[in-house]
């Protein structure tokens, strides 16, 4: 079985300063990571992935994760706040079978101008 | 190439009544997958559909069903309405092809239960 624990459901940063958004894991098997983002009366947007490779996953709009096998992490950077990355956050994993996503409960990030 | 499409954006419905949702994949999307979605709680996984048979199943009561089409779209049903029903109902589709599938968003059936 896989889960996502997302730490902090709020998270506030001045503009410019870096983003850090948290996020753990727990799969029995390899897992499939992903960062998706929810601008306010939207859907979800994919961030980035992580499925095999490369452990530094660049995404859209200057965002990146880190796989860490060790920590059992995926965590989700931005070195500079901008006003539009106002949004919640959401952390989801998947297995290398069937097609079922769990997301983590998501993470409401706000910048302050 | 359009996105995921959900019908109605929002909806008003009374307690026992029930109701009927509707989700149009990406073309040539395969899965379809349900999640209700409310505050404090993230996304809660309903059910997925894939070939019109439904493969995968979240731990929700019977009164939320689904079923899907022969061209992908997809319907969710909730019947005998409760005011805890009110929530953001998204569907996501996916190709759903070997390997690892990304799943695309609609934006949602907002649904409020008075």
């Amino acid at each position: 079985a896989q889960s996502v624990t997302q730490l902090g459901s709020h998270v506030s940063v001045s503009e410019g300063a870096l983003v850090l958004l948290r996020c753990n894991y727990s799969s029995s098997v390899p897992p499939y990571l992903f960062w998706y983002v929810q601008y306010p009366n939207q859907g979800l947007q994919l961030l980035l992935k992580y499925t095999t490779g490369a452990t530094l996953v660049k995404g859209i709009n200057g965002f990146e994760a880190e796989f860490k096998k060790s920590e059992t992490s995926f965590h989700l950077t931005k070195p500079s706040a901008h006003m539009s990355d106002a949004a919640e956050y959401f952390c989801a994993v998947t297995a290398n079978t069937g097609n079922q996503f769990y997301f983590g409960t998501g993470t409401s990030l706000t910048v302050i101008p | 190439k359009a996105g995921v499409t959900q019908t109605p954006r929002y909806l008003i419905k009374t307690r026992g009544q029930q109701v009927t949702l509707s989700c149009s994949p990406i073309s040539g999307h395969r899965s379809v997958s349900w999640y209700q979605q409310t505050p404090g709680q993230g996304l809660q996984f309903l059910f997925e559909y894939f070939s019109e048979t439904q493969r995968n199943k979240g731990n929700f009561p019977g009164r939320f069903s689904g079923r899907q089409f022969s061209n992908s779209r997809s319907e969710m049903n909730v019947s005998t309405l409760e005011l805890g029903d009110s929530a953001l109902y998204l569907c996501a589709s996916s190709l759903a092809s070997q390997g690892i599938n990304e799943q695309y968003f609609g934006p949602g059936t907002r649904l409020t239960v008075t």
